[in-house]
């Protein structure tokens, strides 16, 4: 069945500092993939979703890219800022959404 | 509604009780997802339902869990004879059918004492 797997945190990075949290991924096919944070005393949002091989999602200077050769889903960000800490969530799926374990991100200023 | 809506926001009951935990999706949205997410985990799948039916169920864990949707709007989660291993966050989502990724409710922490 579907699976992802990324990596466990936690992840503590000074501000401006280059983030990287890595995301593969087990699927038969080729579904969407997504990353979901969950800020602290939040519920879980969308940050951005790719929904087919070599498309780029984006948003609040968040990318990952979807690498069907790599069945990778990495998310980046070339300066992370405090508001940044969180948990991250890779995902999978299209009408059912599998979730990772998540990775919680401490960012100090 | 503006939001997915979850009730009660918390929920506290003795084992081998009986809880009802509900979920208001976003208006017109046919697509309906329970999840229940422990401490320090991802979400977990329970059961997702498109329109009335319930179009996949296999992540209900035993014949104590179960979901309705009658008429295709709100849900109702139901768990018979709790457990104290029943102890989580229960997160609803809904979504538009032809759109890709869900919108999350607030949750709702269920412990059993």
């Amino acid at each position: 069945g579907n699976s992802v797997t990324q990596m466990e945190g936690p992840v503590t990075l000074s501000e401006e500092a280059f983030l990287t949290i890595n995301c593969t991924y087990t699927a038969t096919g080729y579904p969407s993939l997504f990353w979901y944070v969950q800020y602290p005393g939040e519920g879980l949002q969308l940050l951005l979703k790719a929904t087919k091989a070599d498309d780029k999602g984006s948003n609040k200077g968040f990318e990952a890219t979807y690498r069907k050769e790599t069945t990778s889903f990495h998310l980046e960000k070339g300066s992370v800022q405090v508001s940044d800490s969180a948990v991250y969530f890779c995902a999978l799926g299209d009408d059912k959404i599998i979730f990772g374990k998540g990775t919680r991100l401490h960012i100090l200023p | 509604g503006a939001g997915v809506s979850q009730t009660p926001s918390n929920k506290v009951t003795e084992k081998g009780k009986y809880v009802e935990l509900r979920c208001d999706p976003i208006s017109g949205h046919t697509a309906l997802y329970w999840y229940r997410q422990s401490l320090g985990q991802g979400p977990e799948f329970l059961i997702y339902f498109q329109g009335t039916g319930a179009a996949d169920d296999s992540g209900l864990p035993n014949d104590r869990f179960f979901a309705v949707r009658p008429e295709g709007s709100v849900s109702t989660l139901k768990i018979q004879r709790t457990e104290r291993g029943d102890s989580a966050v229960y997160l609803c989502a809904s979504s538009h059918r032809d759109s890709y990724g869900y919108t999350f409710g607030s949750g709702t922490r269920l412990t059993v004492v």
